[in-house]
């Protein structure tokens, strides 16, 4: 099965400043790529997803994702968070020949005001 | 429904007791998928369901978790004689199709094990 792996477990930024937060995964096949947020007392929902084409991605909120085959990577920016962005993002990988969804363990944002 | 509903919303429950966990997904939903999530991890895939049928269920823990679909739509999710590993709390997502589109998560049911 395919396994997503987040690097960071909490990250602590001043508002203004560049996120970049990291997701590899590790599958060999065709893959379709996800990037869910829950904000505090919210349930999970869906960011951005990657199936196919230009590589870039843009979402919500002015967030994107850089799909790098080569690297099994799957990358969320955003060039300046806010107060708002304070929440926790999950990567996720469903894998074509699959049905089902494998999550990463996530990653803790604090955006400091 | 307007989203996907789970119930109940908080659980507590003695180590050795049965508890069943409710979930009815957004009205037409193809897929349905339950997921474990322990505090300060991802959700950890459980099983899912197309329609009725369970399409895979490999990542129940043991032969204590079980999970039903019988007419399509609401599933319960079954732990017999509860551990206290078991504490977490437990996701019910819905799909329109397969995995490969959105998920629409519930709110999820928050399990005590004591």
């Amino acid at each position: 099965a395919q396994s997503v792996s987040q690097h960071n477990h909490h990250v602590i930024l001043s508002e203004a400043a560049s996120l970049e937060l990291g997701c590899n995964y590790s599958y060999g096949g065709t893959v379709n790529l996800f990037w869910y947020v829950q904000y505090p007392g919210q349930h999970l929902q869906l960011l951005l997803k990657y199936f196919s084409g230009d590589p870039l991605v843009k979402g919500i909120k002015g967030f994107e994702a850089e799909f790098i085959k080569s690297k099994f990577s799957f990358n969320l920016r955003k060039p300046s968070v806010q107060w708002s962005d304070t929440a926790e993002y999950f990567c996720a990988v469903n894998a074509l020949d699959r049905d089902d969804m494998r999550f990463g363990a996530g990653t803790r944002l604090t955006v400091k005001p | 429904g307007a989203g996907v509903s789970q119930s109940p919303r908080y659980k507590v429950t003695k180590r050795g007791q049965d508890v069943a966990l409710r979930c009815d997904p957004i009205s037409g939903h193809v897929s349905l998928y339950w997921y474990r999530q322990a505090l300060g991890q991802g959700p950890e895939f459980l099983t899912y369901f197309n329609y009725e049928a369970q399409q895979d269920k490999s990542g129940l823990p043991n032969d204590r978790f079980s999970a039903e679909r019988p007419e399509g739509s609401i599933s319960t999710l079954t732990i017999q004689r509860t551990e206290q590993r078991d504490s977490a709390m437990y996701r019910c997502a819905s799909s329109p199709g397969r995995a490969n589109e959105k998920l629409f998560f519930g709110s999820g049911t928050q399990l005590s094990v004591l």
